[in-house]
């Protein structure tokens, strides 16, 4: 069973365009919502993260959008540039005991073309 | 700077062998985590640690074990390589606590023929 879902799998969009991958899950004692960036041969770095007592983060160009009534949240990245191209990954952990693994989505690759 | 360091980048090796994966980081984590990265499966956990000796399985830890003898230290053991173990070896990092960042290392891209 996957928990959480991600959307889309490729997304193709031009530079200073508006990127957007969203994320669904199921668990409703996940309580903390980060996105990590891939870039080719390195391993996944935090990018942002927001937790469900709000309902929108942002950081520079991106913003995490967060509705815990249909328990989807999003990525939405402002004035896309070439070097956003990348793979992101949504995830989520829950409170509690294991409260440190993370559940990951499988993964959006954006390409943004000049 | 967390620095998690994989002993290999890339790594070649025949179906049957026992193979490890070492992993270490530098800021005296409690937890540390192995994942494999597969096209379209996104990343999955196999096994984690949360303190020294322990371990924990993740979602597809068939095939495989792990070994913490130190705190800065996980290794990933496959104890009979078989060729749908070819795949990228993630290792991660994080301090103890709820909704703590992971610290990646670079990745181990591991061919089993």
């Amino acid at each position: 069973q996957q928990q959480v879902k991600q959307s889309p799998q490729s997304l193709i969009v031009q530079k200073g365009g508006i990127s957007i991958i969203n994320c669904a899950y199921e668990n409703t004692a996940f309580d903390y919502f980060p996105w990590y960036q891939q870039f080719p041969g390195k391993g996944p770095a935090l990018l942002i993260a927001i937790r469900p007592d709000v309902s929108e983060k942002k950081e520079g160009r991106f913003t995490i959008s967060f509705n815990k009534s249909a328990k989807q949240f999003s990525l939405h990245i402002m004035d896309s540039q070439p070097g956003d191209s990348a793979t992101y990954f949504c995830a989520a952990s829950r409170g509690g005991a294991g409260s440190y693994q993370l559940t990951f989505g499988k993964g959006t690759k954006l390409s943004v073309i000049p | 700077d967390v620095k998690v360091t994989q002993s290999s980048r890339y790594l070649v090796k025949r179906t049957g062998e026992k193979v490890f994966l070492e992993c270490v980081q530098d800021m005296d984590h409690e937890n540390m985590f192995w994942y494999r990265q597969d096209p379209g499966l996104g990343l999955r956990l196999i096994y984690f640690s949360y303190d020294v000796k322990m371990k924990e399985k993740g979602d597809i830890p068939e095939g495989y074990s792990v070994s913490r003898e130190k705190k800065e230290r996980f290794s990933l053991i496959l104890e009979s390589a078989s060729t749908n173990q070819t795949s990228m070896y993630l290792c991660a990092s994080s301090p103890g606590g709820t909704g703590n960042i992971q610290y990646f290392g670079a990745g181990t891209r591991l061919s089993v023929l």
